[in-house]
C-alpha cells in the first residue's frame, strides 16, 4: 500500500534546538509539498519542490526554515533554531509525475512538533 | 489573492441527517475545486474534485457541484454515517505553472449514533 511516509510522528523539544522532519514521497511521485497545520492559521503551503528543485518556498520563514530533498526518496524540514510559535503539525504531500498539476496530493500522517 | 471560505464548525448531525458543508472561493483565474478530508490523527485524502462549471465530484455518497456563477463548492451527503466523522478541507488549485492548493479552514463534523 503506497503512502507518504514522514518521520518523526511526535516531537518535542526546547526553544532554540534544532529540529528536522524527514518525508518519503510514494515512489514514482515527483512533487513534493510541505504543509503546516495550526489552529490559528489552518493549511499554509511552506514550500515545494519538483524533481528534488524547490519550485516555491515564499511560504518559509527564511530565517530559520529550510527545506530540502537531497534525493528522489527524502525530502527533509529543518527549523533552526526552534520557536514555541513553531509548534504546529507539519504535513508533507507528493504527486504524481504521471498525473501533474492536478491537485491530488497524497498526505502523510503528520509530524505534530511542540517546541516549549 | 485567491481564496477559500468554509462554514465554520462544528457541525453536529445524527446518523442519516442530510449534510452541507459551504463553501465559496474567490480566484482570479479558472482554478480546479477539492474536497479534502482528515479523519482523527491522519493526513488529508483526496475526496473529490471538480475542474470545470457545472462538473459533479462524488465519492462515497459526497457529491459537489462547481458553480461558476455563485462561485460555490459546496459539499453535501444524503444521509451521514458515524465514520463521516472528520474535518473536511475545500480547496482549490490555479491550475497554473505555480500547482498550489489553497485551502479553507476546515470543518469539523461530528455524527451522533
Amino acid at each position: 500500500d503506497a503512502r507518504v511516509t514522514q518521520t518523526p510522528r511526535h516531537k518535542v523539544t526546547e526553544m532554540g534546538q534544532e529540529v528536522t522532519m524527514r518525508c518519503q514521497p510514494i515512489l514514482g511521485h515527483n512533487t513534493v509539498f510541505w504543509y503546516r497545520q495550526t489552529m490559528m492559521q489552518g493549511l499554509e503551503l511552506l514550500a515545494y519542490f519538483r524533481n528534488r528543485a524547490p519550485l516555491d518556498d515564499s511560504g518559509m520563514p527564511k530565517d530559520r526554515f529550510s527545506a530540502e530533498m537531497p534525493d528522489a526518496t527524502l525530502a527533509t524540514l529543518k527549523i533552526q533554531p526552534s520557536e514555541p510559535r513553531d509548534s504546529a503539525v507539519y504535513f508533507c504531500a507528493s504527486e504524481t509525475r504521471d498525473r501533474p498539476n492536478t491537485g491530488e496530493l497524497f498526505f502523510g500522517e503528520g509530524s505534530r512538533l511542540t517546541v516549549l | 489573492g485567491d481564496s477559500v471560505t468554509q462554514m465554520e464548525g462544528p457541525v453536529t448531525l445524527s446518523e442519516e441527517a442530510f449534510l452541507t458543508i459551504n463553501c465559496t472561493y474567490t480566484a482570479t483565474g479558472y482554478p480546479s475545486l477539492f474536497w479534502y478530508v482528515q479523519y482523527p490523527g491522519e493526513g488529508l485524502q483526496l475526496l473529490l474534485k471538480a475542474t470545470k462549471a457545472d462538473d459533479k465530484g462524488s465519492n462515497k455518497g459526497f457529491e459537489a457541484t462547481y458553480r461558476k456563477e455563485t462561485t460555490s463548492f459546496h459539499l453535501e451527503k444524503g444521509s451521514v454515517q458515524v465514520s463521516d466523522s472528520a474535518v473536511y478541507f475545500c480547496a482549490l488549485s490555479d491550475r497554473g505553472a505555480t500547482n498550489k492548493l489553497i485551502f479553507g479552514t476546515g470543518t469539523l463534523l461530528a455524527v451522533q449514533p
